[in-house]
């Protein structure tokens, strides 16, 4: 049984590249979630999807940002216009259920703006 | 609003205990513990659902107090393993989990 996996782990870009990341969640999970989390702190909710639709937005989440997940398996993250304030380690979890279930997360793709 | 976690963080010698407790001023359907290693995912501990029940695996357990909003991780005869950074994530509408800002605990030889 995997994981939820992500790629890149690692990305490095220059102020006003656009970005995306990919998040593969544990096979059969209905539920995916986006979070940002920087040194020191406990991981922030962006988005999350109830199979292909987006049911939740964070306030965190600019216009800049977009999510998808078009066919309610695998999901990806834009950001647009990148700005140094963007740099975090991003965050996937899967989970399976309606509601108060658990949540699994992924090694996460940690984001370097220079 | 973000749980408050305290304390801040905590140095144990290998075989000691440590209380880690959560607040939160929402009324709450859940409380997710994880606990992190530098550079790695949040891991999955344990899952409180309303309703008090206490839960626990090994030497690592945990109660939810639904009336006062407050959950607590117990973890007794600590190993080295047990080091990293402690979330609660609370689930108070929606699928959304809110977290504290870790406490972090050291556990030496």
């Amino acid at each position: 049984d995997t994981g939820v996996s992500q790629n890149p782990r690692h990305k490095i870009t220059k102020r006003g590249q656009n970005v995306t990341f990919r998040c593969d969640p544990i096979s059969e999970h209905n539920r995916l979630y986006w979070y940002r989390q920087t040194l020191g702190q406990g991981p922030e909710f962006l988005t999350y999807f109830q199979n292909e639709a987006q049911l939740e937005k964070s306030r965190l989440l600019s216009d800049r940002f977009s999510a998808e997940r078009p066919k309610g398996s695998f999901s990806t993250l834009e950001i647009q216009r990148t700005e140094q304030g963007d740099s975090a380690m991003y965050l996937c979890a899967s989970s399976f259920g309606l509601g108060q279930e658990t949540q699994y997360f992924g090694p996460g793709t940690r984001l370097l703006v220079l | 609003q973000q749980p408050v976690q305290s304390p801040q963080a905590v140095i144990l010698r290998e075989g000691e205990d440590a209380v880690i407790n959560c607040s939160s001023s929402k009324a709450l359907y859940s409380v997710h513990w994880y606990r992190q290693k530098h550079g790695e995912a949040p891991v999955f501990l344990m899952i409180l659902l309303k309703g008090g029940e206490q839960k626990g695996h090994e030497k690592i357990s945990a109660s939810f107090n639904e009336k006062k909003q407050q959950s607590s991780l117990y973890l007794t005869a600590s190993q080295l393993s047990y080091s990293g950074t402690y979330f609660c994530g609370t689930e108070a509408s929606g699928s959304r989990l809110t977290f504290g800002e870790g406490t972090q605990l050291t556990v030496n030889p």
